[in-house]
């Protein structure tokens, strides 16, 4: 079964909205949540990751929430630009080595000039 | 610093045939893992070689198997393909912790 559940499958916002990402997980021995970005025929690069120890943290433009108690976490991307057209991937693992990346089914974010 | 590298890019072959796809890893990193990405998929977890020995594997058949040479590169190699196999290929590294870093991928098609 589906181990990471991400919403929505697809998001168009004008420049300058905060698209809001979000993914659920049911695995509680998850510890490390990051972010990722695809553009089309390109390799996942990392965005941003969180561990449950904080229920917030930001990089630059993007933020991530995690809610520990309801086993969410989601991504806001302030200020969105049409460069930031891309997929986005959440995932999942536990512990620090030899465990596997759980991802979500990627949304597909169009930001309008 | 150069980054996760795969080669090839791009791979078109038949049903039946084999494939043989290489990684190298970001530079300092020890840990491959290999990952499907069908097309508006996201990443399946293929397999993940440390210390050149596969370390813990996902829901893939035996046709999937791999090997990581001393320098800490990879082969993923598939025998016997079928049409499903199509997809990226992403390979990714890391230093015995979570984050990995992604290669750019090799596209596969099997016709």
């Amino acid at each position: 079964q589906q181990q990471v559940k991400q919403s929505p499958q697809s998001l168009i916002v004008q420049k300058g909205g905060i698209p809001i990402i979000n993914c659920a997980y049911e695995n509680t021995a998850f510890d490390y949540f990051p972010w990722y970005q695809q553009f089309p025929g390109k390799g996942p690069a990392l965005l941003i990751a969180i561990r449950p120890d904080v229920s917030e943290k930001k990089e630059g433009r993007f933020t991530i929430s995690f809610n520990k108690s309801a086993k969410q976490f989601s991504l806001h991307i302030m200020d969105s630009q049409p460069g930031d057209s891309a997929t986005y991937f959440c995932a999942a693992t536990s512990g620090g080595t030899g465990n596997q990346f759980y991802f979500g089914t990627g949304t597909s974010l169009t930001v309008i000039p | 610093d150069a980054g996760v590298t795969q080669s090839p890019t791009h791979l078109i072959k038949t049903r039946g045939q084999q494939v043989t796809l290489r990684c190298s890893p970001k530079s300092g990193h020890d840990t491959v893992s290999w990952y499907q990405q069908a097309l508006g998929q996201g990443p399946q977890f293929i397999f993940q070689y440390y210390e050149e020995e596969e370390r813990q594997r996902g829901n893939f058949p035996d046709r999937f198997s791999g090997h990581q040479f001393p320098n800490y590169s990879s082969e993923l190699n598939v025998n016997a393909l079928l049409l499903g196999d199509s997809a990226l290929y992403l390979c990714a590294s890391s230093l015995q912790a979570d984050t990995q870093y992604f290669g750019p991928g090799t596209r596969l098609t099997v016709l």
